[in-house]
């Protein structure tokens, strides 16, 4: 079965350092992969997706990631950020022809000045 | 379009009670989702509809649950009788699946939910 591995629980990262959030997944064919991002009571929006070609991706807010298949992974990455980027991260996988997604657990970013 | 629109924002209610948790996708979106998210067990998909047919309600936990579209425009998730331990947030989404390039799925903000 297919699963999405967030290894980290909780990151804090000081406003301007640079991010990069783990994402590892278990598929058997290549996977589509999303991100979305959570702020505090909110429902949950899509940073970026990658579907196939270029393996680095760029989405919105300044952020990217980058597909590796040798590491069967998905990282998120940001150069500089923001005090509004505190939030919950989550990295999601798909497969073509089916709908349903599956979802890490997630990963708490908190900015600190 | 004012996106996906759940309702109630928060629920409080007592074990044992129905609680009908609502939730009105996007306009033309064809697929629709209903998740829980909790502390322990992160997001987990309940159920989805395509065309307000139920394909896979593998996730949804026990006879308890229960989730209807009768239209295009609604939908509702039914927990009878609540307990405790089905405290949480269930999201609902929506997502046209006008071919993959094009999916995403749209989130509503959440409905928060506590048994006592």
């Amino acid at each position: 079965a297919q699963s999405v591995t967030q290894p980290d629980i909780h990151i804090t990262v000081s406003e301007g350092a640079s991010l990069e959030l783990r994402c590892n997944y278990s598929y058997g064919a290549t996977p589509y992969l999303f991100w979305y991002v959570q702020s505090p009571g909110q429902g949950l929006q899509l940073l970026l997706k990658y579907f196939s070609g270029d393996t680095l991706v760029q989405g919105i807010k300044g952020f990217e990631a980058e597909f590796k298949r040798s590491q069967s992974s998905f990282n998120l990455r940001k150069p500089s950020v923001h005090w509004s980027d505190a939030a919950e991260y989550f990295c999601a996988v798909g497969l073509f022809g089916n709908e349903k997604l599956t979802f890490g657990t997630g990963t708490r970013l908190t900015i600190i000045p | 379009d004012a996106g996906v629109i759940q309702s109630p924002r928060h629920e409080v209610t007592e074990m044992g009670q129905e609680v009908t948790l609502r939730c009105k996708p996007i306009s033309g979106h064809d697929y629709l989702f209903w998740y829980r998210q909790t502390m322990m067990r992160g997001l987990e998909l309940l159920i989805y509809f395509n065309n307000n047919v139920p394909i896979d309600d593998s996730g949804m936990p026990e006879d308890r649950f229960s989730a209807k579209m009768p239209n295009a425009s609604f939908s509702t998730l039914k927990i009878q009788p609540s307990e405790p331990r089905d405290s949480a947030v269930y999201f609902c989404a929506s997502s046209s699946g006008q071919g993959w390039m094009n999916t995403e799925a749209f989130f509503g903000q959440g409905t928060r939910l506590t048994v006592v």
